[in-house]
């Protein structure tokens, strides 16, 4: 039974690309989040997706954006990259009722 | 929103038991949640409580009080590798899950 899967493990960017970040959710898991977590710091929401759509949305600007595709992996995309926008994302999946979230082992994104 | 407050970090000896607080503030509560991370790895997930009382699972516990916003959690019988960062997580309504800094645990010989 694969886990959460997420892709690339690394990426370096440059001030102003943009990047993808890709995931699998666990299998029988419905619902995908993607987290942010800047090093020292706990993981920072960034969205849910459900049903192929945003469910929930935490306080980041639009620059990142998102997908979900029927088979329930979801893509996090980030335009016009900033130098803070460094961090480990982590993506995470469940059921949408709630309950505990199994999480990837991260994308490490380097903005130079 | 939701604020969450745990020790930014904490020593203990290997065979000993030591207990992690965390407290919150909460708009919307949809269960407790705690996670353990090693260095340069992700969350794995640890215990989840959504009703007042204790969660025993092996060498850990949680306990939860939803009056007083207030959770922790119980290693018991330390060992080495329960050195990690111990992440405490509050579950809102419709799947928002705020995580705090989390409580850098340390153990000694």
């Amino acid at each position: 039974d694969a886990g959460v899967t997420q892709s690339p493990t690394h990426l370096i960017k440059t001030r102003g690309q943009q990047v993808t970040l890709r995931c699998s959710p666990k299998s029988g898991h419905d619902t995908v989040s993607w987290y942010q977590q800047a090093l020292g710091q706990g993981p920072q929401f960034i969205f849910q997706y459900y049903e192929e759509e945003e469910r929930q949305r935490g306080n980041f600007p639009d620059r990142f954006s998102g997908h979900q595709f029927p088979n329930y992996s979801s893509e996090l995309n980030v335009n016009a990259l900033l130098l803070g926008d460094s961090a480990l994302y982590l993506c995470a999946s469940s059921l949408v009722g709630g309950g505990e979230q199994y999480f990837g082992p991260g994308t490490r994104l380097t903005v130079t | 929103g939701q604020n969450i407050d745990q020790p930014t970090e904490m020593t203990a000896t290997e065979g000993a038991i030591v207990q992690i607080n965390c407290t919150y503030q909460t708009s919307g509560f949809n269960g407790l949640f705690w996670y353990q991370q090693h260095a340069g790895e992700a969350p794995t997930f640890l215990s989840y409580n959504v009703l007042d009382g204790l969660e025993e699972k092996g060498r850990f516990s949680s306990f939860l009080s939803r009056s007083k916003g207030y959770s922790y959690l119980l290693l018991k019988e330390l060992q080495m590798k329960d050195s990690a960062s111990y992440l405490c997580a509050v579950g809102a309504n419709a799947g928002k899950s705020t995580f705090g800094d989390g409580t850098t645990l340390t153990v000694k010989p």
